[in-house]
């Protein structure tokens, strides 16, 4: 068990480039879930997987956002034309099981800048 | 909607005084509660949670109670480290569909030696 990993772990980019992150779930976990936290601030949800079907998206998710998770293992978080509000840290987490109580493991995050 | 509310910070204390930091929700039902920790430049950990009320979690020497009548989790530690320096959350996870996890703003704490 290795814990989940992202890459890359920063990104800088240019307003209007596209961006594209990834995440590795700990093996066997069937649950993914982005999470977007910006300075001084909790993490907030943007999207879940259970196995390879998203299942739930939040508000804070522009169409400019997409993500993938094909084959239910690693997963892509993609942001079009980015904008400088895009700048945070997007976090990504797996969990095994269904109920509420189920940890979510975290990863350590991509710090995004956009310039 | 559910919401955690967390004492706002930064806290700052001395080696080995003693540490509260504040948690209340606002949940539909009784969801299960977590404190996770970030330590500086890495991801959050699970620091402890608690399932059901009246529950205690520990770890590392920190504590939590699930108080369902004040609706709190507040996060306890008798003698604090240089160590524990890190920002805290309180989180609960949404009950209904993707059962994602709702943090509180988060608490930064400072120990000093």
């Amino acid at each position: 068990d290795t814990g989940v990993s992202q890459n890359p772990r920063h990104k800088i980019t240019k307003r209007g480039q596209n961006v594209t992150f990834r995440c590795d779930p700990i093996s066997e976990h069937n649950r993914l879930y982005w999470y977007r936290q910006t300075l001084g601030q909790g993490p907030e949800f943007l999207t879940y997987f259970q196995n390879e079907a998203q299942l739930e998206k939040s508000r804070l998710l522009s169409d400019r956002f997409s993500a993938e998770r094909p084959k239910g293992s690693f997963s892509t978080l993609e942001i079009q034309r980015t904008e400088q509000g895009d700048s945070a840290m997007y976090l990504c987490a797996s969990s095994l099981g269904v109920r509420a109580a189920d940890t979510q493991y975290f990863g350590p995050g991509t710090r995004l800048t956009v310039l | 909607g559910d919401s955690v509310t967390q004492m706002e910070g930064p806290v700052t204390l001395s080696e080995e005084a003693f540490l509260t930091i504040n948690c209340t929700y606002t949940a539909t039902g009784y969801p299960s509660l977590f404190w996770y920790v970030q330590y500086p430049g890495e991801g959050l950990q699970l620091l402890l949670k608690a399932t059901k009320a009246d529950d205690k979690g520990s770890n590392k020497g920190f504590e939590a109670t699930y108080r369902k009548e004040t609706t709190s989790f507040h996060l306890e530690k008798g003698s604090v480290q240089v160590s524990d320096s890190a920002v805290y959350f309180c989180a609960l996870p949404c009950i209904q569909g993707a059962q994602k996890l709702v943090f509180g703003q988060g608490t930064r704490l400072t120990i000093n030696p």
